[in-house]
């Protein structure tokens, strides 16, 4: 079992919709989680960090986590053809540097 | 410059050509890494150096070699690579606080490397 799955996508929407993204994983002790955006031909961006289970809000995107389920999401309110490029989840413990990337969910918003 | 720089951003090598990649970050940072990214696959993690010392190497083969002049510099050098070796090379730096990446990473843009 990979420590983390996310779909790949492609995800299409229309512009204005609202986006869902998610991960799951496996292990317990991850404690800080990220979602990166990465466009072609660049390097991830970091989008949103948060530590531990809640929410956390910032402008358009929203990241939930729910430590419980072992379940990750970001949500994209009011889509742009500017968000579209791949999402990356990632995720660790509170030791050493070893971050673990999801494989990235390709999204595509459409005018 | 700001941010975390990376040259070349693309580079055609063949299998007996020996290359270096250079990344610079201008953050301030104390700890650097090396990713590899393939297509629809997750980034692998190479290399991590913290205030100028090896602390990770994930079973990478021989033919990848690391090197961390100083805290704002990070070098893979490549020989005798493979055609499977063809993937975007990621940079990236954070800020090390007593052994423990807290903060994120800051990416740089990659080199785009082609192994014929």
């Amino acid at each position: 079992q990979k420590e983390v799955e996310q779909d790949p996508g492609p995800l299409s929407v229309p512009e204005g919709a609202i986006v869902s993204l998610n991960c799951t994983y496996s292990n317990s002790a991850f404690q800080y989680f990220m979602w990166y955006r990465q466009y072609s031909r660049k390097g991830p961006e970091l989008l949103m960090y948060t530590y531990s289970s809640g929410n956390k809000e910032d402008g358009r995107f929203t990241a939930q986590v729910d430590k419980s389920s072992k379940y990750i999401s970001l949500f994209i309110r009011d889509s742009q053809p500017s968000d579209s490029a791949t999402y990356l989840c990632a995720m660790r413990d509170t030791g050493g540097f070893k971050t673990i990337f999801g494989a990235g969910t390709r999204l595509f918003v459409k005018a | 410059e700001t941010g975390v720089t990376q040259t070349p951003r693309h580079l055609v090598m063949g299998m007996t050509n020996k290359k270096s990649l250079k990344c610079e970050q201008h953050l301030g940072h104390n700890a650097m890494y090396w990713y590899k990214q393939s297509a629809k696959k997750p980034l692998e993690l190479m290399f991590v150096y913290s205030l100028e010392e090896r602390v990770e190497n994930n079973s990478v083969p021989s033919r990848f070699s690391p090197e961390c002049p100083n805290s704002s510099h990070l070098f893979l050098h490549l020989h005798t690579l493979q055609p499977e070796d063809s993937a975007l090379y990621l940079c990236a730096s954070s800020q090390d606080r007593q052994g423990v990446s807290t903060d994120t990473q800051y990416f740089g843009p990659g080199t785009r490397l082609t192994v014929l």
